[in-house]
């Protein structure tokens, strides 16, 4: 199974800032990374597919970029609504879809 | 408006079984693969089982190979996972996942099932 190691654990941020969350596949997965974001007792939600396309309804200050191993989610400017845990997730070698630990964002 | 809704969750001792069911509603559920993925408590995500559109391929992870069974009935837009021999570790939110593509683009909103040792 391909691991997704993402860094950091946890991320402490004030409204404003430019963040960036890391995803690191243990092979090469092309481009099938996927983003998504979990606020507390919610189901999560997907921001970004295929390493840097932004579904539909998603802000602009979420972008994704990244192919191969290595990954970025960043958010350009935070929100208070943006702090939440994010998750990586291949697709590229199923089954299993496999995620990364998360990320949780939390206000500074 | 697109939306999946659990239920069949619950508390089940150690040894026994449990069916969850998920209602789609929104789309053509019959053109999509589906998904389970749990979540246990203060945990991350993790892929359970996944069946294609029209049920012919079914796909499990490891540790539940053998003890999970999903299926569909496309007649009814639904969804299900029985679940049997279950164990402590399986103790988690279980949600119902729409995948378009390789991605997973529309959750439900998760059903608790616990398992007492």
């Amino acid at each position: 199974d391909i691991q997704m190691t993402q860094s950091p654990s946890s991320l402490c941020a004030s409204v404003g800032d430019r963040v960036t969350i890391t995803c690191r596949a243990s092979q090469s997965i092309s481009r099938n990374l996927n983003w998504y974001q979990q606020k507390p007792g919610k189901a999560p939600k997907l921001l970004i597919y295929d390493a840097s396309s932004l579904q539909s309804g998603v802000p602009s200050r979420f972008s994704g970029s990244g192919s191969g191993t290595d990954f970025t989610l960043t958010i350009s400017s935070l929100q208070p609504e943006d702090f939440a845990t994010y998750y990586c997730q291949q697709s590229y070698a199923t089954p299993p879809d496999t995620f990364g630990q998360g990320t949780k964002l939390e206000i500074k | 408006e697109v939306q999946l809704v659990e239920s069949g969750g619950g508390l089940v001792q150690s040894g026994g079984s449990l069916r969850l069911s998920c209602a789609a509603s929104g789309f053509t559920f019959s053109r999509y693969w589906m998904h389970w993925i749990r979540q246990a408590p203060g945990k991350g995500l993790v892929w359970v089982s996944a069946i294609y559109a029209d049920g012919s391929n079914a796909r499990y992870a490891d540790s539940v190979r053998g003890r999970f069974t999903i299926s569909r009935d496309n007649a009814k837009s639904t969804l299900f996972l029985q679940m049997t021999s279950l164990r402590a570790e399986d103790t988690a939110v279980y949600y119902c996942v729409r995948a378009p593509t390789t991605s997973f683009d529309t959750w439900g909103q998760g059903a608790l099932v616990t398992v007492s040792s």
